[in-house]
This record gives C-alpha cells, sequence and structure tokens, in this order.
C-alpha cells in the first residue's frame, strides 16, 4: 500500500470553478499534516497545514479526517495563479514536524481562462 | 523574508565522479533535510539532520552519501561516486523547532 496516495488528475478547470483534493495516507502514526504546491520545476511550497478541526485560509479550506486517515483541499473560486501540483504530505516515522516528510505524487491543476 | 538557498543551481557530472551540493539553511531554523525528486516522480526524503548529527535517514541513503554542516550555515550532500540514477532535483529543507519545513529551489543534479 502507497504511503500517500493522491487522486491522480489532472484536474482542468474553468477560472472560478471550485477544486476538490483528496488524499489517504497509511501510517496511523503520522502526527502533522501539510499541503504543498508544486510549480513545474520548482521546490515545494508550503501551502497550508491540516489540522483535525479544519482550517481555511482566504480560498483555500484543509480538513483532516484521522480516523478515516484522509485529507482534504478544497480551492474556492480558482485563479490562473492556482495552475500547480498539489502534493499531501504527512510526517513519517518520527512523527511530529520535526519528522521527514513523506510526499503524495501530487495532482496537477490547470485553471483555464 | 529569510529562504532557503542552494548552490549551484545545476550540477552536471560524469558517472563515477563525486559531488557536493551545498544548502544554507534559514538562520534560526534547527532541522535540517535532503529530500530528492527524480523527474516525473514523488519527492522522496534522503535525511534529517539536528544537533551536528544525522538524526534519520533512508534506504535511498547508503554508503554513497553523506551529510556535513562544515561551519554554522552552511549544510552540504556529498554523493562520492555519482550514478546514473542519481540523477534528480535535490532539495534541501530545514524546519524551525515544531514548524513546518521549508525547501531551498534545489539543485538539477544531471549524471552523465
Amino acid at each position: 500500500r502507497k504511503e500517500v496516495e493522491q487522486d491522480p488528475g489532472p484536474f482542468n478547470v474553468p477560472e472560478g470553478a471550485t477544486v476538490a483534493f483528496n488524499c489517504t495516507y497509511s501510517n496511523s502514526a503520522s502526527q502533522s499534516f501539510f499541503w504543498y504546491r508544486q510549480d513545474c520545476r520548482k521546490e515545494p511550497k508550503l501551502l497550508m497545514s491540516v489540522y483535525s478541526s479544519g482550517n481555511e485560509d482566504g480560498r483555500f479550506t484543509a480538513q483532516l479526517n484521522r480516523a478515516s486517515q484522509y485529507i482534504s483541499l478544497l480551492i474556492r473560486d480558482s485563479k490562473l495563479s492556482d495552475s500547480a501540483t498539489y502534493l499531501c504530505v504527512v510526517t513519517g516515522n518520527y512523527g511530529g514536524s520535526q519528522g521527514n516528510l513523506i510526499f503524495g505524487k501530487g495532482t496537477k491543476l490547470s485553471v483555464k481562462p | 523574508e529569510p529562504e532557503v538557498t542552494q548552490t549551484p543551481s545545476h550540477q552536471v557530472t560524469q558517472m563515477g565522479q563525486e559531488v557536493i551540493l551545498r544548502c544554507v539553511p534559514i538562520s534560526n531554523h534547527l532541522y535540517f533535510y535532503w529530500y530528492r525528486q527524480i523527474l516525473g516522480q514523488k519527492v522522496e526524503f534522503l535525511v534529517s539532520f539536528y544537533n551536528n548529527e544525522i538524526s534519520e535517514k533512508s534506504e535511498i541513503f547508503d554508503d554513497q552519501f553523506s551529510v556535513e554542516r562544515p561551519d554554522g550555515s552552511n549544510f552540504t550532500l556529498k554523493i562520492r561516486s555519482t550514478k546514473l540514477e542519481d540523477s534528480a532535483m535535490y532539495f534541501c529543507a530545514s524546519n524551525p523547532r515544531g514548524h513546518e519545513q521549508y525547501f531551498g529551489p534545489g539543485t538539477r543534479l544531471t549524471v552523465t
């Protein structure tokens, strides 16, 4: 079983659309969860941490369900600049935010005019 | 805003040669990491470093790899004898205690 699984994508959506990304993880000991975005041939950039209570940052909402080992990201009113690959990331063996990160393969999003 | 920096941005080397990839983590961060990403694949953890020693390493990080923090600012990854399959983007990351990891822009390593 893959450690972090994501929708394979790609998602091609018009500007203004709402897009949902889903992710499952296999290590129940993981303690920290994140969404990163990665532009082509660039480094991963932290988009947001994900908390059990759910959290929102502007147009972005993240949810975590520990019982189901499921993480989601919702982007509302998508912009052209949201086009990127979205990476679901969890902490590995050591847990906590000092632990190594385990990345999903990512879901590519293309927002069209 | 402080950033992780990496040099060089692109390194081309011949198989069997040694390479050293350099990183300057964010100055008040305590934890340092190396990751790699083979073209078209996911980002993979290599090694983490804290308090001047390796704290964790993956199965990828074999005897050909080593890390060092030679002074108070640089953090290096050495590959002793490069193989074709070492061609990848290598990302350095750093983490202040208890917070998220921030990545440098990466070094693209091409082994010919």
